[in-house]
């Protein structure tokens, strides 16, 4: 079946700095792709997307690299802040019929 | 924060006990979700429903079984719970292609 998989389950970064979570995925149909932030307690919080037709999109401090070659993409937040610790989820879609997460990245940012 | 509801926040149950859980969606949303997420592991799609109709199903058992109201609420029921049935359970709106929305959950203990 589908799976959408994550490289390293901790990182932990100092205050400032920037932060790469990496996610692969093995089903090649996947079109679309999002990244989720999870607090303590709280439900999943979309923090950004992006098509299979795209290679990079950019937010607010956040991008997301895709590489449909090798399957891979990864969110990288920039000048990480106390507040961006949580848990972080890629999850995947063919047609948003379903979404398939990985099992996620726990980032701890240190003051 | 996202217009999805849930209830009740936290519920305890027996082995053998059935159990329901409410979702209330974003306004507007047509489409609502159900995921279960365990301890430390990223959500997992039980199914979807699209006006009314179930329209995808995960690898989950029969007694996963849910409803969609004509005002788009929704019901997640589980009969005959198992102690592996302890998890947060999502419920995501959404009206495709758009991005789901995710309620903050319910914690289901099950002794």
């Amino acid at each position: 079946g589908e799976s959408v998989g994550l490289h390293l389950p901790t990182l932990s970064v100092q205050e400032g700095d920037n932060s790469i979570i990496n996610c692969a995925y093995s089903n090649s149909a996947s079109d679309y792709f999002i990244w989720y932030k999870q607090e303590s307690g709280k439900g999943p919080q979309f923090i950004i997307d992006i098509r299979s037709n795209m290679d990079k999109r950019q937010g607010q401090r956040v991008t997301v690299l895709l590489n449909k070659t090798v399957k891979h993409l990864s969110l990288q937040i920039a000048a990480t802040q106390p507040g961006d610790s949580a848990v972080y989820f890629c999850a995947g879609t063919y047609n948003f019929n379903k979404f398939y997460f990985g099992s996620g990245t726990k980032l701890n940012v240190k003051p | 924060e996202t217009g999805v509801t849930q209830s009740p926040t936290h519920l305890i149950k027996t082995r053998g006990q059935q159990v329901t859980l409410r979702c209330s969606s974003q306004s507007g949303h047509n489409t609502v979700s159900w995921y279960q997420q365990a301890l430390g592991q990223g959500p997992q799609f039980i199914f979807q429903y699209y006006r009314e109709e179930e329209n995808g199903r995960g690898n989950f058992p029969p007694r996963f079984s849910g409803l969609q109201f004509p005002n788009y609420s929704s019901e997640l029921n589980v009969n005959a719970l198992e102690l592996d049935d302890s998890a947060l359970y999502l419920c995501a709106s959404s009206t495709p292609p758009r991005t789901p929305d995710f309620g903050p959950g319910t914690r289901l203990t099950v002794t």
